[in-house]
């Protein structure tokens, strides 16, 4: 019965490779997230999907590219893989009240 | 764009004590307010929030202060517990379709027991 689901939960890989993170939420939201939590634990939205359609779409490097099959789904695709981006990236989907609730975390280390 | 500043970074408390956490915003088209708790290794957790139409919210131990007019609003957790230990964020947003919640910085709370 879990509410927002991801995978995987850990992610470890070269530089410069190509990975996926996906999203799964069974509450009915029409609205899904992506956010990056860096090391120092500092929460950041990357992208916001409403019912499929990009709606946000803060300053992130066009190598990250999200996607969203279904309103339950949110996809995370980042080519070219850089140190930088290890983090963990948490999904999340909201509520038509606002709340968001967030998935358990993907932890991508890049070597 | 929208500035959450959060204090203090850290905050350490004597279990049973009273602990709080302030926040201030910038923008003030901004009209919801969350809070999430996050445990180590844990995902972010919804424990209180409040519109700006409202000045204060409370649920058991926990409760929540707006200040409009400032531009700031705080975290009160009574009575602390040892599983109140964890990593706290205060967020705003405005409504418009999509909640962007802007986070503040975090502020890590230790009850010692």
């Amino acid at each position: 019965d879990t509410a927002v689901s991801q995978t995987p939960k850990y992610l470890v890989t070269q530089m410069g490779n190509d990975k996926s993170i996906k999203c799964e939420q069974n509450l009915g939201h029409d609205t899904m997230y992506w956010y990056k939590q860096d090391s120092k634990k500092f929460l950041k939205i990357m992208f916001s999907y409403n019912n499929k359609e990009l709606i946000i779409n803060e300053t992130v490097p066009n190598r990250f590219s999200p996607k969203s099959p279904d309103k339950a789904h949110l996809n995370l695709h980042i080519n070219s893989l850089e140190l930088g981006d290890s983090a963990v990236y948490f999904c999340a989907s909201s509520h038509p009240s606002g709340k968001q609730f967030f998935g358990p975390g993907t932890r991508l280390t890049v070597l | 764009g929208e500035n959450v500043e959060q204090h203090p970074s850290t905050l350490s408390v004597q279990e049973g004590d009273s602990a709080v956490i302030k926040c201030t915003y910038s923008d003030s088209a901004s009209n919801y307010f969350p809070w999430y708790k996050q445990e180590l290794g844990k995902r972010p957790q919804l424990i209180i929030d409040i519109r700006s139409n409202v000045g204060e919210k409370k649920d058991q131990r926990i409760a929540v202060t707006l200040n409009k007019t400032a531009k700031h609003f705080s975290l009160h957790i009574t009575e602390t517990q040892p599983e109140d230990s964890a990593v706290y964020f205060c967020a705003a947003s405005k409504d418009q379709g999509a909640q962007k919640l802007v986070f503040g910085q975090g502020t890590r709370l230790t009850i010692n027991p």
